[in-house]
C-alpha cells in the first residue's frame, strides 16, 4: 500500500521550534519530489514547501521562508520540516504529499496529517 | 486571499451535473498544469485530476477537468450524495516560484 505517515506535531509556544517527519512506504520514495501543505482550522489548503528527489531544488512559500527548512533522508524514506520562530498563524494540520510530476503542481499521495498548535 | 479564485459554494440535486470554476492568471494557470482535489472534512485531500484533464487510477470518469487560458474547470456528472465535499484547484506559479491553491468550493448535493 502506498502510504505517507506524518509525526511530530504538538503544542508549542510562539517563538518555539518543532520538527515534523514524514515516512513513505510502498513506493520508491527516493525517486519522487515531495511537498508540505498545511491547512489552518476551517481554512483552505496552503502549499508551503517543495523538495526534489535529490534535494537539489527547494522552494518555500513567502509565509515560511527563512523560518522553515525542508529536508529529506532517502536512506530512511523520510521527509522533514524544521519549523522555527513559530507564530500563532502557523497553527494548522500539516500534510506531506508526493509530487506527481516533480513540478509542484499535483500531489497524488497524502499523509493523514499532523496537528501543530502554536499558543501560549 | 488565494491566488486562484473559486466560488465558495455550489449545489445541485442528485443525478445532476455541476461545474466548479478556478480562475487565475498567466504565471499560474496560464503557464502551468492544473490539478483538482476532493476533501471530505476531517480527512486528507484526494487527487481527482492532474495535468488539467488526467484522472489518476481509480477516479471515475464522472469527474473531468479542462483548462482554457487562465481558467480551469472541474466537471462532475451524475452527482451522488457521496460527492459532498470541499473541492480545491491547484497549480504552480512561475512568478512566485510557489505552489498555489484556490480557496476551495463546498459542494452540497441537495
Amino acid at each position: 500500500e502506498l502510504q505517507l505517515v506524518e509525526s511530530g506535531g504538538g503544542l508549542v509556544q510562539p517563538g518555539g521550534s518543532l520538527r515534523l517527519s514524514c515516512v513513505g512506504s510502498g513506493f520508491a520514495f527516493s525517486t519522487y519530489s515531495m511537498n508540505w501543505v498545511r491547512q489552518a482550522p476551517g481554512k483552505g489548503l496552503e502549499w508551503i514547501s517543495f523538495i526534489t528527489s535529490r534535494s537539489n531544488i527547494i522552494h518555500y512559500a513567502d509565509s515560511v521562508k527563512g523560518r522553515f527548512t525542508i529536508a529529506r533522508d532517502n536512506a530512511q524514506n523520510s521527509l522533514y520540516l524544521h519549523m522555527n520562530s513559530l507564530r500563532d498563524e502557523d497553527t494548522a494540520v500539516y500534510y506531506c504529499a508526493r509530487d506527481v510530476k516533480a513540478r509542484g503542481d499535483a500531489f497524488d499521495i497524502w499523509g493523514q496529517g499532523t496537528v501543530v498548535t502554536v499558543s501560549s | 486571499q488565494s491566488v486562484l479564485t473559486q466560488p465558495p459554494s455550489v449545489s445541485a440535486a442528485p443525478g445532476q451535473n455541476v461545474i466548479i470554476s478556478c480562475s487565475g492568471s498567466r504565471p499560474n494557470i496560464g503557464n502551468n498544469y492544473v490539478a483538482w482535489y476532493q476533501q471530505v472534512p476531517g480527512t486528507a485531500p484526494k487527487l481527482l485530476i492532474y495535468d488539467n484533464d488526467k484522472r489518476p487510477s481509480g477516479i471515475p470518469d464522472r469527474f473531468s477537468g479542462s483548462k482554457s487560458g487562465t481558467s480551469a474547470s472541474l466537471g462532475i456528472t451524475g452527482l451522488q450524495t457521496g460527492d459532498e465535499a470541499d473541492y480545491f484547484c491547484g497549480t504552480w506559479d512561475s512568478s512566485l516560484t510557489a505552489g498555489v491553491f484556490g480557496g476551495g468550493t463546498k459542494l452540497t448535493v441537495l
